[in-house]
């Protein structure tokens, strides 16, 4: 695609409920990173994917948050039992993957944790 | 986690002068170091990266490195209404991840 994409662009969920927030990164891109944005905070590292390799899960916040990545592509961002902290905007980005590179994100999904 | 620290702001500056954004970052390690630009309710987008000592130029933005002191700064010269943003610095830590400041706010007043 043109650009990453993000689905969905808002999700509104109950506290205890699970979510899974799609990224589709920029085509051939072999790095991906998710961010978690928090109102008027800066951009919490999460968890990034390179190629083949394990990715570094460091910044996940707790075992209620896991990601994958298919094929290579694809990611999925999943929070299990839902807390009302886990209302922010979760960015996505990728890059060729190469180092001291510029990043691409998506549009983000703005969570909502009622 | 290694930190990236910004003065959260707002910095407020009239239009036509020239906006001073710092950051400092704690990993020694880090070599490359980026500035985002992010407009509310949108995402961020890269306007500068740097990874020498010194001062690197582009347009109206100056991007300066000092390793010794752990420091990086955004020059805005002839700031515009349009500049008012958040300034979000990167700093690369290890060889993929790069770790974000919590962004400094400017307002260009008309």
């Amino acid at each position: 695609g043109a650009g990453v994409s993000q689905s969905p662009s808002n999700k509104v969920t109950e506290k205890g409920k699970d979510v899974e927030l799609r990224c589709d990164p920029i085509s051939g891109h072999t790095a991906l990173y998710w961010y978690r944005q928090s109102l008027g905070q800066g951009l919490e590292f999460l968890i990034y994917f390179q190629g083949n390799s394990a990715p570094d899960k460091s910044g996940l916040p707790s075992d209620r948050f896991s990601a994958e990545r298919t094929g290579g592509s694809v990611s999925t961002l999943t929070i299990q039992r839902t807390q009302q902290e886990d209302s922010a905007v979760y960015l996505c980005a990728s890059s060729w993957g190469q180092g001291n590179e510029k990043l691409f994100f998506g549009s983000g999904t703005q969570l909502s944790v009622l | 986690q290694k930190e990236v620290e910004q003065n959260s702001g707002p910095l407020s500056v009239p239009e036509g002068a020239i906006a001073s954004l710092n950051c400092t970052y704690s990993d020694r390690g880090s070599q490359s170091f980026f500035w985002y630009r992010q407009y509310s309710g949108k995402s961020p987008e890269l306007i500068m990266s740097i990874y020498s000592n010194g001062d690197k130029e582009d347009g109206r933005f100056t991007a300066q490195l000092n390793k010794a002191s752990q420091y990086v700064s955004l020059l805005i010269r002839d700031s515009q209404p349009s500049d008012s943003a958040t300034y979000l610095c990167a700093g690369q830590s290890g060889t993929y991840k790069y770790i974000f400041g919590t962004g400094t706010r400017l307002k260009v007043l008309a």
